[in-house]
């Protein structure tokens, strides 16, 4: 069952420019992921945010949850033509199967050198 | 760093053999998961296992079966090859330690039934 949907389907920009990617989800969660895919390639883990927190960190990424609107964001600051990828968005139910993750669909960025 | 191997990277039957796809993760990891991936779809979860010998289908386990007799290895089984099983298919792992859920995926299954 699909949980997160990830806005906009694809984006592209020019490198050096930020990129957005948006993900909306329907039930409490435990935590909320990031994942990268390059084409072709398995899931690359990102960063993860838990429930009572609000922003995160790491190297160029920003992510943000805002659990009263159920929707995340995640931010690359400074894309560059290796961010080309798929972004997917992945959350841990409140009280469901340990381990258990629900994946979007995914947002497919194009950066353009 | 975790290691996730999957046995081939692209594979072709035809309709109605017997397919095995392995999958070999080297952390020790208790969870292990066969997901299937299609375009506009997402990724869809199709079995998954907390432990040896144990298994849970999940959301579309239909025309699949897993095996799972040692701890590092999670096989997939399609008993019938069909053309609607045509598709990028992705083992995953994770522990119950460190970071929660956090799912390390290999390279990827892309298979094609003709």
């Amino acid at each position: 069952s699909q949980q997160g949907e990830e806005d906009p389907q694809a984006l592209s920009i020019q490198e050096g420019e930020n990129a957005t990617m948006n993900c909306s989800y329907k039930t409490s969660i435990n935590n909320l992921q990031w994942y990268r895919q390059n084409s072709g390639r398995g899931l690359v883990h990102l960063i993860l945010i838990r429930s009572n927190e609000r922003e995160k960190h790491s190297g160029r990424l920003r992510v943000t949850l805002d659990t009263s609107k159920k929707s995340s964001s995640l931010l690359i600051t400074a894309s560059r033509a290796a961010d080309t990828a798929s972004y997917f968005c992945a959350t841990v139910n409140y009280g469901g199967s340990q381990g258990n993750l629900i994946f979007g669909k995914g947002t497919k960025l194009s950066v353009k050198p | 760093d975790v290691k996730v191997t999957q046995s081939s990277r692209y594979l072709v039957k035809r309709t109605g053999e017997k397919v095995f796809l392995e999958c070999v993760q080297d952390m020790d990891h208790e969870n292990m998961f066969w997901y299937r991936q299609d375009p506009g779809l997402g990724l869809r979860l199709i079995y998954f296992s907390y432990d040896v010998k144990m298994k849970e289908k999940g959301d579309i386990p239909e025309g699949y079966s897993v095996s799972r007799e040692k701890k590092e290895r999670f096989s997939l089984i399609l008993e019938s090859a069909s053309t609607n099983q045509t598709s990028m298919y992705l083992c995953a792992s994770s522990s119950l330690e460190g970071t929660p859920y956090e799912q390390y995926f290999g390279p990827g299954t892309r298979l094609t039934v003709t």
